[in-house]
């Protein structure tokens, strides 16, 4: 069936350094990639997407990049703060277009002041 | 989203007894879903509809069940045939054409008493 790879599941890094999360989805025919964030206990928002007619999208400190071929996508944000501290989830749409939207895992970054 | 509710925030359920989550949306999206969060672990579909009266089953659908009556509602009933229902539930909607991003409710945490 579909599925979407996250990795890695945990990172740490310095404020003001860069960090890097990587997805790999399952199905070819996926053509929606969102990016979400979700702090302590709460909603997921949404902070970043990419269709597969883009290689690549950017909003201020974060960054998407979308790679078809591989079948791969990773989220960059740069200058990290301490606020950017949450577990961020990949997703990728279903070739069904459903709207249907497979997650991965999930990444927890914490950014350490 | 201020325009997706919840509720309740905290539920808990006896041994043998359906249960009801509420959401409802104000934004006039046709799509609209549930899933389940377990503590570390991504968000896994349990039922979505993109349409009023119509509805299909995620991936994890047993020992639950969905309505749709009326396009701004999408009750959840856990019912007793789920035996693990201890988790952080959530609804979300989003435009059902060309896979739109999903804002997301703040959630529902079930608990067995």
């Amino acid at each position: 069936g579909e599925n979407v790879e996250q990795h890695p599941s945990t990172l740490s890094v310095q404020e003001g350094d860069s960090a890097v999360i990587k997805c790999t989805y399952s199905d070819s025919a996926s053509n929606y990639f969102p990016w979400y964030k979700q702090e302590l206990g709460k909603r997921p928002q949404l902070i970043i997407d990419i269709r597969s007619n883009v290689g690549e999208k950017k909003d201020q400190r974060i960054a998407v990049t979308l790679n078809k071929t591989a079948k791969h996508f990773s989220l960059h944000i740069t200058e990290t703060q301490p606020e950017d501290s949450a577990v961020y989830f990949c997703a990728a749409a279903g070739s069904s277009n459903t709207g249907k939207l497979i997650f991965g895992q999930g990444t927890t970054l914490q950014v350490k002041p | 989203d201020g325009g997706i509710t919840q509720s309740p925030k905290y539920l808990f359920r006896k041994e043998g007894q359906n249960v009801t989550l509420s959401c409802e949306q104000n934004l006039n999206h046709d799509a609209m879903y549930w899933y389940r969060q377990d503590p570390g672990q991504g968000l896994r579909l349990i039922y979505y509809s993109q349409i009023v009266n119509d509805f299909q089953k995620g991936d994890i659908a047993e020992g639950y069940s969905v309505s749709r009556e009326k396009k701004e509602s999408f009750p959840l009933t856990v019912t007793s045939a789920q035996k693990n229902p201890t988790a952080f539930y959530l609804c979300a909607s989003s435009m059902a054409r060309d896979n739109q991003p999903q804002h997301f409710g703040d959630g529902t945490r079930l608990s067995i008493l």
